[in-house]
């Protein structure tokens, strides 16, 4: 079936260090790919997202690029904030393989934690 | 403009009762989703309402039901408490009944089963 894979965290990194968090995908067909984030005690946040292959989502200084060659939508941004420390959830949404219907897969999450 | 809301915040409840949990959708969507959040994992998909039927499931058991009203808004029916349904319970909502649309999240309630 669907699935998404993001790296284990914690990433721990310094104000103003460059960001990576990679998610790979297995999906049937083309989905769309999502970032969202969460904010201690908060629900999830839309961050940014991609519905096609070679689009580019962006939002607040955060990027990913839909790459359907390697299935994946690494998520990177320059300069991290002390701000920025959150937890980071990949997520699809495509077809099931098995019953056709749209169904919401998230990763299992990345928490990053930035240091001033 | 009024985001998605959910309510309560917080609830405790003991193995084997029944727990509701509401929601209302974001100004202008018609299309609600639940999702279980268990501690330190991803959103789990529980079902989908559109229309005021359940339209698409995930795998959860049938103790776990639900209701859209007219106005859009949705609860969340969970029977026969079990200690592995304390979770963080995330209602989402979108637009014209389909999971390919943006979902924006409510802050959850987070379930406490002793």
């Amino acid at each position: 079936g669907n699935s998404v894979t993001q790296m284990e965290g914690p990433v721990t990194l310094s104000e103003e260090a460059f960001l990576t968090i990679n998610c790979t995908y297995t999906a049937t067909g083309y989905p769309s790919l999502f970032w969202y984030v969460q904010y201690p005690g908060e629900g999830l946040q839309l961050l940014l997202k991609a519905t096609k292959a070679d689009d580019k989502g962006s939002n607040k200084g955060f990027e990913a690029t839909y790459r359907k060659e390697t299935t994946s939508f690494h998520l990177e941004k320059g300069s991290v904030q002390v701000s920025d420390s959150a937890v980071y959830f990949c997520a699809l949404s495509g077809p099931s393989p098995t019953s056709g219907t749209y169904k919401y897969i998230f990763g299992t999450g990345t928490r990053l934690k930035v240091l001033a | 403009d009024a985001g998605v809301t959910q309510s309560p915040t917080h609830l405790i409840k003991t193995r084997g009762q029944q727990v509701t949990l509401r929601c209302s959708p974001k100004s202008g969507h018609d299309t609600v989703s639940w999702y279980q959040q268990a501690l330190g994992q991803g959103p789990q998909f529980i079902f989908q309402y559109y229309e005021e039927e359940e339209r698409q499931r995930g795998n959860f058991p049938d103790r776990f039901s639900g209701h859209q009203f007219p106005n859009y808004s949705s609860e969340l029916n969970v029977n026969a408490l079990l200690l592995g349904d304390s979770a963080l319970y995330l209602c989402a909502s979108s637009v014209s009944g389909g999971l390919t649309d943006t979902q924006y999240f409510g802050p959850g309630t987070r379930l406490t089963v002793l």
